[in-house]
């Protein structure tokens, strides 16, 4: 079946240290999201990208990077400059092109500080 | 600025009664909006899309109505089952020239438990 699939579906980042969030997705979609979800508030883009090799900052991007090397993943580090970066994070997808498509999402991974 | 505001933050209901979930967004220039089901620890399902031109979307027991001029939605759901307890989150795509529209814009959601 076609889908997203993040992992790992939990993480533990310790005081300065980088950690990256996997994503692949197999439904062959041109773009790619990630967004934070914060307790009490809606989701909040961090970055995306419409095609291999190219991607753009979302509301919030400081603290992250992301990488495009293939049309089926999509990682995302969070850096050690992200201060606070306790949250459930999800990854989407949709065809390119299509704005009037919806986007489907993964099942997220919730990072936590040790 | 587009904003979305969802209407209660919670809802509790009893099994069996039929119900209606509000959104409202303060721009109507937008491509479509959409509405998902997240249950506890778990990703977005989406559930029904309303292009801006289509007036409502249909799937099962869920209704869904988009009256753009009034920048409002609803989500009705009929003979509402505790399979149906999740947060139901409504989000929009905003029509932007300047690249805003590859992010949809999100309410904080509604959490909705049905008692057996």
């Amino acid at each position: 079946d076609g889908g997203i699939t993040q992992s790992p579906k939990y993480l533990f980042r310790k005081e300065g240290q980088n950690v990256t969030l996997s994503c692949e997705q197999n439904l062959n979609h041109d773009a790619m999201y990630w967004y934070r979800q914060d307790p009490g508030q809606g989701l909040r883009l961090i970055y995306y990208s419409q095609i291999v090799n190219d991607f753009q900052k979302g509301d919030i991007a400081e603290g992250y990077s992301v990488s495009r090397e293939k049309k089926e993943s999509f990682p995302l580090t969070v850096t050690s400059a992200q201060k606070n970066p306790t949250a459930f994070y999800l990854c989407a997808s949709r065809p390119s092109g299509y704005l009037n498509q919806p986007q489907h999402f993964g099942d997220g991974t919730r990072l936590s500080i040790l | 600025k587009q904003e979305v505001t969802q209407i209660p933050a919670a809802l509790s209901v009893p099994e069996g009664e039929n119900l209606v979930l509000n959104c409202s967004f303060t721009d109507s220039a937008i491509y479509n909006l959409q509405w998902f089901r997240q249950d506890p620890g778990k990703g977005l399902t989406s559930l029904l899309l309303i292009q801006s031109s289509q007036r409502e979307q249909t799937s099962g027991r869920l209704n869904a109505s988009l009256d753009k001029s009034s920048g409002r939605s609803t989500l009705y759901i009929a003979a509402s089952q505790p399979g149906d307890s999740a947060t139901y989150l409504c989000a929009v795509r905003p029509r932007d020239w300047r690249g805003g529209s590859e992010k949809l814009v999100f309410g904080k959601g509604t959490k909705l438990t049905v008692n057996p």
